[in-house]
């Protein structure tokens, strides 16, 4: 299993409204990263989860809440969202950086896209 | 601070000929990975090569291929006998050893014309 699923594939939600994504990954894979992406835009990092440790936080308003339950899950809650965190919100998975595998890379999921009303 | 740099946003190639896809990047370590992602409408991204720069000899896969200068740093992608399938926005990305943080580039929209 090679795959990275991500639920839901399309939210709508109001500015008051909260619920969470979802990202699931069955490789092995101890990082696991949330990015934003916006139309014709390159991703942008989020977070990293390091062995379901948080790693890097880019600087992201609390209005996201990353959570990683176990090794194969990662969550991120959304609370209070602007109209302008409207984006494609992806999920990826990779075997630790930092074990200097020579073959390491980023396996992506297909994404939520997600609209603040 | 690393950066990467596409130049061309949109690119056009017909069926079964061959394109180029430009990428430049500025780093001041030696050592680090490079990648070239596909992105479809389908909206996952998927790695179409990668090349660690340690390794003189330019990587492929099938019909994809890159021409890696180290010197003047540049990472060019070649797509060969070019597919519909293959129409897609394609990054350039940079990773250094060791650290979880891609550098993607702008991107280039490949359109193949049948």
């Amino acid at each position: 299993d090679t795959e990275v699923t991500q639920t839901p594939k399309h939210l709508v939600m109001g500015m008051t409204n909260k619920k969470s994504l979802k990202c699931e990954q069955h490789m092995g894979h101890r990082a696991m990263y949330w990015y934003k992406q916006k139309a014709k835009k390159p991703p942008e990092l989020m977070f990293v989860y390091s062995y379901e440790k948080l790693s890097i936080n880019e600087s992201v308003p609390s209005r996201f809440s990353p959570e990683c339950p176990n090794s194969s899950l990662l969550n991120l809650h959304l609370h209070a969202l602007q109209p302008e965190d409207s984006a494609l919100y992806l999920c990826a998975s990779s075997q630790d950086p930092g074990q200097g595998t020579s073959n390491e890379k980023l396996f992506f999921g297909s994404g939520t896209q997600l609209s603040v009303l | 601070a690393q950066t990467v740099t596409q130049s061309q946003p949109e690119m056009s190639v017909q069926e079964a000929e061959t394109v180029t896809l430009s990428c430049t990047y500025d780093t001041s370590e030696s050592d680090y990975y490079l990648f070239w992602y596909k992105q479809p409408p389908s909206r996952q991204m998927i790695l179409v090569i990668r090349q660690e720069a340690y390794k003189q000899q330019n990587a492929t896969e099938n019909r994809f291929s890159v021409n890696f200068q180290k010197a003047a740093k540049s990472f060019s992608l070649k797509i060969s006998d070019s597919q519909l399938g293959d129409a897609a926005m394609y990054f350039c990305a940079y990773r250094t050893p060791g650290t979880y943080k891609y550098i993607f580039g702008t991107g280039t929209r490949l359109k193949v014309l049948a």
